[in-house]
């Protein structure tokens, strides 16, 4: 089944620091790549695609994302963290002419201080 | 631009009864999802409309239905509630290209006594 994983359910960072929020994918052909964020009691909110091209993708906030086809990865990451970031992050892929979006479990970043 | 607008964001039913939620697009969206998330689930795809059709589907029971009027306003219903179908039920809206983010409404967050 076409899916995308995150392996990590909680990641913690220091204010400052680069953070990265792990995603790999397991879809066929051209695989359609996103980033969400989601706040506390909010809906999700876009933050990056990917869909062809330049493999490094820059979205919303600072944060960017590296289509990675050999690793079948497509990592966030952001060079510099704010408490602010913290919040819950999804991947999730979408079925090509379907807008069936299939989104990850998801993983909490907390920024501290 | 108005957002996606949920309605109603938060209410409380009992075993049994049935619920029906609201969902209005952004302007010149036609494609709405609709998504449950739940603490131990996830996001899951619960199903998708496009000009009044149902393009989609994911795993849920007849239970669960939804409709999608000409304004592209849509609304899905839940039958015969359980415990287990409390849960914040997002929608998302998209112009329905295939590779276009989407737009998500804040919620509707659903208790089930």
């Amino acid at each position: 089944a076409q899916s995308v994983a995150q392996p990590e359910d909680q990641v913690n960072v220091a204010e400052g620091n680069p953070l990265t929020v792990k995603c790999t994918y397991s879809v066929s052909g051209n695989p359609y790549l996103f980033w969400y964020v989601q706040y506390p009691n909010r809906g999700l909110q876009f933050l990056l695609k990917y869909i062809t091209g330049d493999n490094l993708v820059k979205g919303s906030y600072g944060f960017e994302a590296e289509f990675n086809k050999s690793q079948t990865s497509f990592h966030l990451k952001k060079p510099s963290a704010l408490v602010s970031d913290s919040a819950l992050y999804f991947c999730a892929h979408l079925a090509y002419n379907n807008n069936d979006m299939r989104f990850g479990a998801g993983t909490r970043l907390t920024v501290k201080p | 631009k108005a957002g996606v607008t949920q309605t109603p964001r938060y209410l409380i039913k009992t075993r049994g009864q049935q619920v029906t939620l609201s969902c209005s697009p952004i302007s010149g969206h036609r494609s709405v999802s609709w998504y449950q998330q739940t603490p131990g689930q996830g996001l899951q795809f619960l199903f998708e409309y496009f000009s009044e059709t149902q393009r989609n589907k994911g795993n849920f029971p007849g239970r669960f239905s939804g409709r999608q009027f000409s304004n592209s306003r849509s609304e899905m219903n839940v039958s015969t509630l359980e415990l287990g179908d409390s849960a914040l039920y997002l929608c998302a809206s998209t112009r329905g290209s295939g590779t276009g983010e989407l737009f998500f409404g804040e919620g509707s967050r659903l208790t089930v006594l």
